[in-house]
């Protein structure tokens, strides 16, 4: 199946801080990518839907001014959780499909905590 | 609304059949995937259903009812390494784009398999 890299599969942060998290299609053109957010046990929360070179679809109850999406090129997303708080702390996910596909393939996750 | 439905845990031996229930209420339906994630990985991608019917894949097999609103995984020859946790997840189409489908997941089954 295709590959999509997620970096960095871990990252620790101070609260106030900003941290940005890279989702890359390697050998395919994600024409969409969306990122999901997921706690202990439970299930993958969709967060926010992009497509290339248009802004994202939030779903609802996300801040789109908390969690910023780029989708600058058919291989590359980022999220930025700007101002992290504890509560932000969470495995994050993304995934990438292009036109046709019936699989969505998925990054490694990145573990954020914010202390 | 939108809502999945799959049991909370399953629990069974090495070389037993498994058979995991999902039955979902959502406002699109494009199909049925099954996932797979090991705690601290990303979700893998196991099996898709968009008609009525069995798929088979190796160990695993998937089934579809569109009437009924309902599928399953089934597990066979289960191994130590199938414990687990079991996403059922429903393809729906994207307000704003066509063809690019997200998808809606269940809350998840772990999975325990014991000698």
């Amino acid at each position: 199946g295709a590959v999509v890299s997620q970096h960095p599969s871990r990252v620790i942060c101070k609260s106030g801080t900003s941290v940005k998290i890279e989702c890359r299609s390697l050998d395919f053109q994600a024409t969409t990518m969306f990122w999901y957010r997921q706690f202990p046990k439970q299930s993958l929360m969709l967060m926010a839907t992009s497509n290339e070179g248009s802004k994202a679809t939030y779903e609802q109850g996300v801040e789109k001014d908390k969690f910023l999406i780029n989708h600058a090129s058919l291989t590359l997303s980022t999220l930025t959780v700007t101002s992290a708080h504890p509560e932000d702390s969470s495995f994050y996910i993304c995934s990438a499909s292009s036109v046709g596909n019936t699989e969505a393939f998925f990054g490694q996750g990145t573990r954020l905590t914010v202390v | 609304g939108q809502s999945l439905e799959q049991p909370s845990e399953v629990t069974a031996v090495e070389g037993a059949i498994v058979q995991i229930n999902c039955t979902y209420q959502t406002s699109g339906f494009y199909g049925l995937s099954w996932y797979q994630q090991h705690d601290g990985g990303a979700p893998t991608f196991l099996s898709y259903n968009a008609l009525d019917g069995l798929e088979e894949t190796g160990r695993f097999s998937s089934f579809l009812s569109r009437s009924d609103s309902y599928g399953y995984l089934l597990l066979q020859e289960l191994q130590m390494k199938d414990s687990a946790s079991y996403f059922c997840a429903v393809r729906d189409r994207l307000e704003f784009s066509g063809g690019y489908n997200k998808l809606i997941f269940g809350a998840g089954t772990r999975l325990a398999v014991h000698p």
